[in-house]
């Protein structure tokens, strides 16, 4: 299995509260990807990386933001959470190449009360 | 980004092969097809993925037509533990942004 950790793996958190997630990877890779997913969404995009301090928006991106320091980690931070973001989040990486698929980590579920 | 669309269920007998479709009918030159499972509340898991021509490996085999506007992943001999959501997927032409759908939800019978 791919090397990527997820942390933390369950927050419950306060309406207006500050959140962080962080994606740990040990296999180098230069894409990493933060996705949501929701009962009857499937996977959605939040945002990803195409290497550090380079990122861009998926599908979802509003109400998140992400930062990219080094290439072992992918923050995803949610300044003033809402119910809405009630969710599981899933981290994932890719080499980046032509026809090169994702893995993915074990996912956060985070609840906004 | 090109979409896919699959059923929202099927069944199979275990040790019997699984056909699950999936069509693609907006699908790029030069995008490929990707197939995914997620067992229960886990991270997706790659399965397989292709261009044009059919493949297989360990896991499954794609086949892909000739026109690429639909795909069949098949699992050769069903278990129990193939039990999972299977999502079909296609990107990968520069920007590797998934769109995900609903997926197809396979149950495995013993």
């Amino acid at each position: 299995d791919a090397g990527i950790t997820q942390s933390p793996r369950h927050k419950v958190t306060e309406t207006g509260t500050p959140v962080t997630l962080r994606c740990h990877q040990t296999e180098n890779h230069r894409y990493m990807y933060w996705y949501r997913q929701d009962p009857g969404h499937g996977l959605r995009l939040i945002h990803y990386s195409y290497g550090v301090k380079d990122t861009d928006k998926g599908e979802v991106s509003d109400g998140y933001s992400v930062s990219r320091s080094k290439t072992e980690d992918f923050l995803l931070t949610l300044e003033s959470a809402t119910s809405s973001q009630t969710s599981v989040y899933f981290c994932a990486i890719s080499q980046g190449l032509e026809g090169n698929e994702q893995f993915f980590g074990p996912g956060t579920r985070l609840t906004v009360l | 980004d090109a979409k896919t669309t699959q059923p929202p269920s099927m069944d199979c007998a275990e040790g019997r092969a699984a056909n699950l479709p999936c069509n693609h009918s907006t699908i790029s030159g030069n995008e490929y097809v990707y197939w995914y499972r997620q067992i229960h509340s886990q991270g997706p898991q790659y399965i397989i993925h292709g261009l044009k021509n059919n493949e297989t490996n360990e896991m499954a085999s794609l086949i892909i037509t000739e026109d690429r506007k639909s795909s069949t992943l098949i699992l050769p001999h069903a278990t129990l533990r193939d039990t999972a959501v299977y999502y079909c997927i296609v990107g990968g032409s520069g920007t590797y942004k998934y769109i995900f759908g609903t997926g197809t939800r396979l149950k495995v019978l013993a």
